[in-house]
């Protein structure tokens, strides 16, 4: 059971728009720590996604969008590409266990 | 460009122990937080533990606490992870990964490429 929940799985078409969630609590996204995304390919290693809520780091299209509200956290992807299938997770910093979690993943498939 | 190689992945029996090392370069080492983050087959990331630039601030997940060390080598860019008593359900892809701390924002931005650990009899 991961401290941050998240789908297990997103599906769209190419071109479209998704959506995936990540809902906290009190003692880490509702506290005011920061969310960040990270995107893993099959096979290999996360790379950053979004850090901070909503920021993209240098290279990461502007397809790829966060936010944040409350104890819940969003990513968006726009414009749907097969190479954007992949696994997603979002992590924040959990006051109460004093380290880092992770959401258990949600897999996008692009139909 | 920002490197982090580790090795030391390895069968191990249940109850065994292992070190894995994770080689930096790119960056000042000596100037980040370092973490560990591990995978099990088919399943999502964990953070097990952080080391401070200095040394001076560790911490580790409750899953592995007593039974993990995390330890640095600034003058050698190396950052280690030695495990002991080593459980079937620590199986999993072992990540390196270059820390960001602000204020109220902690994360990942560089990982390595990942060293496997199988506990196995």
């Amino acid at each position: 059971q991961s401290v941050l929940t998240q789908p297990p799985s997103v599906s769209g078409a190419p071109g479209q728009r998704v959506t995936i969630s990540c809902t906290g609590s009190s003692s880490n996204i509702g506290t005011g720590y920061d969310v960040h995304w990270y995107q893993q390919p099959l096979g290999t290693a996360p790379k950053l996604l979004i850090y901070g809520n909503s920021n993209r780091p240098s290279g990461v299209p502007d397809r790829f969008s966060g936010s944040k509200s409350g104890t819940s956290a969003s990513l968006a992807i726009t414009g749907l590409q097969a190479e954007d299938e992949a696994d997603y997770y979002c992590q924040s910093y959990d006051s109460s266990l004093s380290g880092s979690v992770f959401g258990g993943g949600t897999k996008l498939t692009v139909l | 460009e920002v490197q982090l190689v580790e090795s030391g992945e390895d069968l191990v029996q249940p109850g065994g122990s292992l070190t894995l090392s994770c080689l930096a370069s790119g960056f000042a080492f000596s100037t980040y937080t370092m973490s560990w983050v591990r995978q099990a087959p088919g399943k999502g990331l964990e953070w097990i533990s952080s080391i401070s630039s200095s040394s001076t601030s560790i911490s580790y997940a409750d899953s592995v606490k007593g039974r993990f060390t995390v330890s640095r080598d600034n003058g050698k860019n190396s950052l280690f992870l030695h495990m002991n008593n080593l459980r079937a359900e620590d199986t999993a892809i072992y990540y390196c990964a270059r820390d960001y701390h602000g204020t109220r924002s902690f994360y990942f931005d560089s990982w390595g490429q990942g060293a496997l650990v199988t506990v196995s009899s």
